[in-house]
């Protein structure tokens, strides 16, 4: 009965890799975001989507690519990983676009870049 | 750029005691300010909210307060238990901005029984 999940929950990687990551909301909202949450534990947002369609795009490196296949689901790939990428990825939900709305966090992924 | 500073960075308190958070925004077309408790190793959750037309609102033992002129919101806990211990953030948008969040750099709090 997760409300949002992700996978993998863990994930250790070498520089100059490829990874992805995958969000899964059963909540039937709209919108999903990811947020990176570096070592100091401040939380970013990166992107947003609403109904598949990108909304928000934070000035995030191009390395990294949103694709939402369907408004239940949110992946990001990451391309040639760097030591700075390592940091947990948050995915969340919230039922429409708009900043008033809950948002509902999945568990995190924390990503580590050796 | 939008910013939002949160103070302090660390807060330790006695059970029992009250507990205060502070936040100061930059953006003043910001309207909506949530709060949001993260415990170790879990996810954020939202705690209580307030929006720009509403001074306080409060939620058992936790209040928040607003005082637009000054851009600056405080989160309040009052009879602090060890299930408080956390990292709270509090965070400030605009309703129509695609659901951006800009969060402060978050508040360790430590409950010691």
């Amino acid at each position: 009965d997760t409300a949002v999940s992700q996978t993998p929950k863990y994930l250790v990687t070498q520089m100059g890799n490829d990874k992805s990551i995958k969000c899964e909301q059963n909540l039937g909202h709209d919108t999903m975001y990811w947020y990176k949450q570096d070592s100091k534990k401040f939380l970013k947002i990166m992107f947003s989507y609403n109904n598949k369609e990108l909304i928000i795009n934070e000035t995030v490196p191009n390395r990294f690519s949103p694709k939402s296949p369907d408004k239940a689901h949110l992946n990001l790939h990451i391309n040639s990983l760097e030591l700075g990428d390592s940091a947990v990825y948050f995915c969340a939900s919230s039922q429409v676009v708009r900043a008033d709305n809950e948002q509902f966090f999945g568990p995190g992924t924390r990503l580590t870049v050796l | 750029g939008e910013n939002v500073e949160q103070h302090p960075s660390t807060l330790s308190v006695q059970e029992g005691d009250s507990a205060v958070i502070k936040c100061t925004y930059s953006d003043s077309a910001s309207n909506y300010f949530p709060w949001y408790k993260q415990e170790l190793g879990k996810r954020p959750q939202l705690i209580i909210d307030i929006r720009s037309n509403v001074g306080e609102k409060k939620d058992q033992r936790i209040a928040v307060t607003l005082n637009k002129t000054a851009k600056h919101f405080s989160l309040h806990i009052t009879e602090t238990q060890p299930e408080d211990s956390a990292v709270y953030f509090c965070a400030a948008s605009r309703y129509n901005q695609g659901g951006k969040l800009i969060f402060g750099q978050g508040t360790e709090l430590s409950v010691k029984p």
